[in-house]
């Protein structure tokens, strides 16, 4: 069984702080792909980034970055210098490969950045 | 292109009402999904479409049922609300393919008293 655990529920930073978010995810799958959604407060799920179990380098996007690493399970995503648009809850999910595998969310977590 | 659309956007409805969430996407993706979003729960599944003519069920498929007469919809019943479901449901695609990234549509928020 897939399980994706976000053992952070709750994050409040002040803004141009950097935050992290933790993802650690259990799979028995070889392949598998990692996801990261957002929620903003209007409440629509926005892709932001999709991972895949056989490439462990780490990606950056402007201030947003992600550290896999297989060797602890972790799937971590990193705010750099929040800003108050990027309050949010934000959800890690886990995928097995296969055309109808299921997605397998995290409870997600709150992130609250202050002006 | 829209999407993925759902209707209606909120709803307050009568515990022992029948309602159809209506969930309609026009990308031609083969898979469809509905989750349920609760505080503190994250999203879960309630049932999925492969391709049109087939359903599974997912986590938490109890009181719930679905239907895929076609690619572009997937409608989600509740034959007999219950105050447990009120919740927000989201509706998701996906082309299918090995990666399974799925699309959402904007969430239909239920309330059931």
């Amino acid at each position: 069984a897939q399980k994706v655990t976000q053992a952070q529920t709750e994050i409040s930073v002040v803004e141009k702080e950097d935050v992290t978010l933790d993802c650690v995810y259990e799979t028995r799958d070889t392949t598998y792909y990692l996801f990261w959604y957002k929620q903003p407060p209007s409440g629509e799920l926005v892709f932001l980034i999709r991972r895949n179990s056989f490439d462990e380098q780490n990606e950056i996007s402007g201030r947003y970055s992600w550290n896999f690493q297989k060797s602890t399970s972790s799937f971590n995503f990193t705010i750099t210098a929040s800003q108050v648009v990027d309050s949010a809850v934000y959800f890690c999910a886990l995928s097995g490969a296969g055309a109808n595998s299921k997605l397998t969310f995290g409870k997600g977590i709150t992130l609250s950045v202050r002006p | 292109i829209a999407g993925i659309t759902q209707a209606p956007t909120s709803q307050i409805l009568a515990a022992g009402r029948r309602m159809t969430l209506r969930c309609t996407q026009d990308m031609r993706h083969n898979a469809m999904y509905w989750y349920r979003q609760d505080l503190g729960l994250g999203l879960r599944l309630i049932h999925y479409s492969n391709t049109a003519g087939t359903t599974g069920k997912g986590e938490v498929p109890d009181g719930y049922s679905v239907s895929r007469a076609n690619t572009d919809d997937f409608p989600l019943t509740l034959a007999s609300a219950v105050p447990s479901q009120t919740s927000v449901y989201f509706c998701a695609s996906s082309d299918g393919n090995r990666y399974n990234e799925q699309f959402f549509g904007p969430g239909t928020r239920l309330t059931v008293l």
